[in-house]
């Protein structure tokens, strides 16, 4: 199956700083890429979903500002925590959609567990 | 509306023994996938087994296979000769168009 890579895999920032989590198809073109949430024993939450070169698609409740989502090639889309607050705490995960001879199933990167002081 | 139900929130097999985890869903398309991932300890999401609406032919993988009635809309996943490795949380999933949607996971152990 295709790969992606997501990293860090993990990442402990202090309050107020900004946090980028790298999401990269490795052997195929991602036509989609989306970004989820998944707090501890739940399932996963969609943020927002990407187009390569285009603006993403957020979900309701989902702070634009603060989760700023860039899907700048084929290959690689950044997830941008801003001005990271505890709250913000969680284990994040990308995934992207493929042309061509895969049928349909979402590609999931390892995931990256943020932890803000 | 899309909607995912796993009805199952944790359940417990014996090593080697069979389980089946129940799904169902909700769409008015005529045309959609549908997926079953694992998400084991390591918290990476890993395919299944996938069906696709059209297809009648009930989807297999080893030791993995569904049960899929379309006009019911339930997607069940039979685990044969269930090992260790298997205790994950499992997500049945629904693909619309270019939108996914996720039941709320189905805890899965396998006891030795």
């Amino acid at each position: 199956g295709a790969v992606v890579s997501q990293h860090p895999s993990w990442v402990i920032c202090k309050s107020g700083t900004s946090v980028k989590i790298e999401c990269r198809s490795l052997d195929f073109q991602a036509t989609t890429m989306f970004w989820y949430r998944q707090f501890p024993k739940q399932s996963l939450m969609l943020m927002a979903t990407s187009n390569e070169g285009s603006k993403a698609t957020y979900e309701q409740g989902v702070e634009k500002d603060k989760f700023l989502i860039n899907h700048a090639s084929l290959t690689l889309s950044t997830l941008t925590v801003t001005s990271a607050h505890p709250e913000d705490s969680s284990f994040y995960i990308c995934s992207a959609t493929a042309q061509g001879k895969y049928t349909g199933e979402l590609f999931f990167g390892e995931g990256s567990r943020l932890t803000v002081l | 509306a899309q909607t995912v139900t796993q009805s199952q929130p944790e359940m417990s097999v014996q090593e080697a023994e069979t389980v089946t985890l129940s799904c169902t869903y909700d769409t008015s398309e005529s045309n959609y996938y549908l997926f079953w991932y694992k998400q084991p300890p390591s918290r990476q999401m890993i395919l299944v087994i996938r069906q696709e609406a059209y297809k009648q032919q009930n989807a297999t993988e080893n030791r993995f296979s569904v049960n899929f009635q379309k006009a019911a809309k339930s997607f069940s996943l039979k685990i044969s000769d269930s090992q260790l490795g298997d205790t994950a949380m499992y997500f049945c999933v629904l693909r619309n168009f270019n939108k996914f949607y996720f039941g709320s996971g189905t805890k899965l152990n396998v006891k030795p």
